[in-house]
C-alpha cells in the first residue's frame, strides 16, 4: 500500500465550479500535510500547509484534514482557468523527506 | 520564478552513458533536495544536502550520486543510464535543514531522455 494515494484524474470542471481534490494516507502518525500545485513544464509550488487536523483557508483555497479517516482534501472555490494544473498532496512520513501523492490533473474550462 | 535554477533544461543521451545535472539554490538557501518525477512513480525524493553535507537519502539508485559544493550549488550525477531513468529531475532548496514546515522551492526541472 502506498503511503499517500491520490486519484490521478483528469478532473474537468466549468469555470466557477467548486473543486474537491482528495488524498488518503496510510499512517495515522503523519501530522504535516501539504498541497503543491504544478503547472505544465514547471516545478511544484507550495499552495497550502496544514498541521494535524482541521481546516485552513487561504483565499479561494481550503485545505482540510480528517485524521479519523486519514483523508486530506483541497477545495477550490470559484475555480478559474488559471487553476488548471496538477495538484500534489504531500506529507512528512518521518524520514526527513516529503512523500508525494501521484497528483491529480485539473482542467478548468472557460 | 522560484529563484532556483537548473541546467540543462533538456538532456537526451544513450543507454550506458553518464550525465550531470546542475542546480543553483535560491540565494541564502543552505539545503538542496533532488527529486525524480516519472509517470509511473510520481515525484520521489532522492537525496538532500545541507551546507555541503549529505543529510538524507531516499529512493536513490547506487548508479546515482550527488554533491553540494562550497558555493552551495549541487550536482546530480547519473551513470550507466537505463531507459527507465528517463524522467524529470527537480532540485528544490530551502533556507534551513530539513523540517516538515520548511517550504521547499522547486526549480523548473531537467528533462532527461535516455534512448
Amino acid at each position: 500500500q502506498k503511503e499517500v494515494e491520490q486519484d490521478p484524474g483528469p478532473l474537468s470542471v466549468p469555470e466557477g465550479a467548486i473543486v474537491s481534490l482528495n488524498c488518503t494516507y496510510s499512517n495515522s502518525a503523519f501530522q504535516y500535510f501539504m498541497w503543491y500545485r504544478q503547472y505544465s513544464r514547471k516545478g511544484p509550488e507550495l499552495l497550502m500547509y496544514t498541521y494535524s487536523s482541521g481546516n485552513k483557508e487561504d483565499g479561494r483555497f481550503t485545505a482540510q484534514v480528517d485524521k479519523s479517516s486519514k483523508y486530506i482534501s483541497l477545495f477550490i472555490r470559484d475555480s478559474q482557468p488559471s487553476d488548471s494544473a496538477t495538484y500534489l498532496c504531500a506529507t512528512d512520513t518521518g524520514r526527513r523527506a516529503l512523500t508525494f501523492g501521484s497528483g491529480t490533473r485539473l482542467q478548468v474550462q472557460p | 520564478d522560484s529563484g532556483v535554477t537548473q541546467t540543462p533544461k533538456h538532456l537526451i543521451t544513450a543507454t550506458g552513458q553518464r550525465v550531470t545535472l546542475r542546480c543553483s539554490p535560491r540565494s541564502g538557501d543552505l539545503s538542496v533536495y533532488w527529486y525524480q518525477q516519472s509517470l509511473d512513480q510520481g515525484l520521489q525524493f532522492l537525496i538532500q544536502y545541507y551546507n555541503g553535507e549529505e543529510r538524507a537519502k531516499g529512493n536513490i539508485l547506487e548508479r546515482f550520486s550527488a554533491q553540494q559544493f562550497p558555493d552551495l550549488h549541487s550536482e546530480l550525477n547519473l551513470s550507466s543510464l537505463e531507459l527507465g531513468d528517463s524522467a524529470l529531475y527537480f532540485c528544490a532548496s530551502s533556507p534551513r535543514d530539513w523540517s516538515s514546515y520548511n517550504e521547499q522551492f522547486f526549480g523548473p526541472g531537467t528533462r532527461l531522455t535516455v534512448l
